[in-house]
């Protein structure tokens, strides 16, 4: 079966820090990955999408850059915090092809301070 | 610009009473999912819908798509404490494509 995991599920970082948050997926192969930013009373906001090694596509530009260095491993990084980047950062992973929906992580909380 | 639009915003009810929440769009989609999302958690994926009138159920919860495949609801019947969290329902435009997600449903059943 799949599985995936995201870590840390909290952090506390100072502003100007900076930030490294990892995904990875188990039990298949060449996933489309994603990563989304959910603020309270504001759904979820893409951030990037994968559908490759090393192919990252943005969606809202911003002080956040994504990588994919392995099939299925997603990194999210900061070199530089904001105060504004303070939120709830879920990875996901879908199939290739015909979709049937995400399954998602269980969530980094993400405090800048 | 929103363009999955969810109602109610916020729900609270009685253990036992039964309750539809909706999922609205002025754009058609090739498929629709509902999520459950509970606090300090990702959400889980509930049901996904790609046949215009298709209906689902899932136990106490049925899912409907609607004909021209613009919105959808989720009826509970005979809803329970398990039942609360945030609903939100995400859209497919194209079979490929990445999901526009709405702000969500939060739910509350009271016992």
């Amino acid at each position: 079966s799949q599985t995936i995991h995201q870590w840390p599920a909290t952090l506390v970082q100072p502003v100007g820090s900076p930030l490294s948050l990892e995904c990875t997926v188990e039990g298949t192969s060449n996933p489309n990955l994603y990563w989304y930013r959910q603020a309270a009373g504001r759904g979820l906001q893409l951030l990037f999408y994968s559908v490759g090694i090393g192919q990252i596509s943005s969606e809202v530009p911003q002080n956040l850059s994504a990588s994919r260095p392995q099939d299925r491993q997603f990194i999210l990084s900061s070199k530089k915090l904001l105060l504004s980047d303070s939120g709830f950062y879920l990875c996901a992973w879908s199939r290739t092809g015909r979709f049937y929906g995400y399954t998602f992580g269980s969530g980094t909380r993400l405090t800048v301070v | 610009t929103q363009l999955l639009e969810q109602s109610p915003q916020f729900l609270s009810i009685q253990e036992g009473e039964n309750l539809t929440v909706y999922c609205n769009s002025s754009s058609v989609f090739s498929s629709l999912q509902w999520y459950r999302q509970e606090p300090g958690e990702g959400p889980v994926l509930l049901v996904t819908v790609v046949t215009g009138g298709e209906v689902k159920k899932l136990k106490r919860l049925t899912f409907q798509f609607g004909d021209a495949r613009k919105d959808s609801s989720l009826h509970i019947t005979a809803a329970q404490p398990g039942d609360t969290g945030l609903y939100l329902c995400a859209g497919a435009r194209n079979r490929d494509d990445k999901i526009i997600f709405g702000k969500g449903t939060r739910l509350h059943i009271l016992p």
